[in-house]
């Protein structure tokens, strides 16, 4: 059972390069989550899923889009890459309510555009 | 809105002892989940207590306790004789049980460095 999973661990892009991050799960959740973490600012919601199809704008959504096409996927995409996207990316999933809140989170990507 | 407020950016303690790190949050529900996760420097962020409105009693796992007081809007984390491993980033968070909730709201996070 390996939990979250997130691919790659390390990125270096270019300005105006994209990439895709992926994010899976095995725990057959049904929400997952996109966040970053910056220093000094804790995490911040990019966008989430509640379900395999839907997914739906974060506290800090603009530069990214996102795809829910698997209910264990979620990708995270970033179409023109900006030195401003530079930080430290989470993926987590969690049940429905009522079967907990709490959020598993995979070990992170941490991304680089110079 | 929601807000979770950890006043301390940093704190340093010697092993063996006993620290409080303090969550001050802001919510306008009724009812509202509060968690505490754990950041070691590996990275990953490790789930340690959720925690609902309605249940105000204190918990203790091992070493760890919580002190949730709604009066005071605060969720404190106490670690008891501090050990190197409790050495982290320490995050609160919040999250309200409506509808479309679906967001956790961090606070930015206490460095506890714990000194041998």
């Amino acid at each position: 059972n390996a939990g979250v999973t997130q691919t790659p661990k390390f990125r270096v892009l270019k300005t105006g390069q994209s990439m895709t991050l992926l994010c899976a799960q095995d725990m057959n959740h049904e929400y997952m989550y996109w966040y970053r973490q910056d220093p000094g600012m804790g995490l911040r919601l990019i966008h989430y899923s509640v379900g395999e199809g839907t997914t739906a704008k974060g506290e800090v959504p603009d530069g990214y889009n996102v795809s829910r096409l698997k209910k264990q996927n979620f990708l995270l995409g970033l179409e023109s890459a900006a030195p401003s996207q530079t930080s430290v990316y989470f993926c987590a999933s969690s049940s429905i309510p009522g079967q907990g809140y709490e959020q598993y989170f995979g070990p992170g990507t941490r991304l680089t555009v110079t | 809105a929601q807000k979770v407020t950890q006043a301390q950016t940093e704190i340093s303690v010697v092993e063996k002892e006993d620290v409080t790190l303090d969550c001050v949050y802001e919510t306008r529900d009724t009812t509202y989940y509060l968690f505490w996760y754990k950041q070691p420097p590996s990275g990953e962020l490790v789930f340690l207590i959720r925690r609902n409105s309605f249940d105000e009693q204190n918990e203790i796992s091992g070493r760890y306790s919580w002190n949730f007081q709604k009066s005071t809007s605060s969720f404190n984390f106490t670690i008891t004789a501090s050990q190197v491993v409790d050495s982290a980033v320490y995050f609160c968070a919040l999250r309200h049980s409506g509808a479309g909730s679906y967001q956790l709201t961090f606070g930015k996070g206490t460095k506890l460095s714990v000194i041998p």
